[in-house]
């Protein structure tokens, strides 16, 4: 019963801003939007959270939409270090653990 | 600080016997988890913890114990190892009894049952 659904796959040009899109439709009042990445063989990486307002750090901002269903994450500037693949996860303030799915492989091309 | 640390980062065995994996945190994080990663799939919850001492089961959890008697340390235990038990496995730790939270992740140990 996956909570959040993505295209398995995306490609970004260096330097170009990679938007990432998500959806969680059955998302309930106190779930947050979490996004992680996990470059090739590595432990995965938080990148960023929210819960209804558009939130920004340095790595990247997090669009969410008005009725939670949908969120976007923009890597404004990618390089070819940001090829990973991106998870959206969901998730509860009384749930402890992260649901991984498939998430999307984004590639950089030079 | 070394964030989250996981000894070791390789490892193959024979069916049927057992090994420990080793997780130690230095970030004074009160959570702590095990997770085990399939080729081309995300991360599944084995067991994770609350705190010194406590332990719980989560999505996938049959063929293997825990064990949190310091604060700082996860031991995952394989009791007797199987094929199917062969992946990556990753720990990781987070801060706060609320929510939410950031999960930091170590740098996993890839595990192979002949």
């Amino acid at each position: 019963d996956a909570k959040t659904t993505q295209p398995p796959s995306m490609d970004c040009a260096e330097g170009r801003a990679a938007n990432l899109p998500c959806n969680h439709s059955t998302i309930s009042g106190n779930e947050y939007v979490y996004w992680y990445r996990q470059i090739h063989s590595q432990g995965p990486q938080y990148i960023i959270h929210g819960l209804k307002n558009n939130e920004t750090n340095e790595m990247a901002s997090l669009i969410i939409t008005e009725d939670r269903k949908s969120s976007t994450l923009i890597l404004p500037h990618a390089t070819l270090r940001d090829t990973a693949v991106y998870y959206c996860i969901v998730s509860s303030t009384n749930d402890y653990k992260l649901s991984f799915g498939a998430g999307t492989t984004v590639t950089v091309r030079a | 600080n070394a964030g989250v640390t996981q000894t070791p980062k390789f490892r193959v065995l024979k069916t049927g016997q057992s090994m420990t994996l080793l997780c130690a945190q230095d970030m004074n994080h009160e959570y702590m988890y095990w997770y085990r990663q399939d080729p081309g799939m995300g991360l599944r919850l084995i067991h994770y913890s609350v705190g010194e001492g406590t332990t719980a089961k989560g999505e996938v959890p049959d063929g293997y114990n825990v064990s949190r008697l310091k604060k700082q340390n996860f031991l995952l235990g394989l009791e007797s190892a199987a094929p199917s038990q062969t992946s990556v496995y990753f720990c990781a730790s987070s801060a706060t009894s609320g929510r939410p939270d950031t999960q930091y992740f170590g740098p996993g140990t890839r595990l192979t049952v002949l």
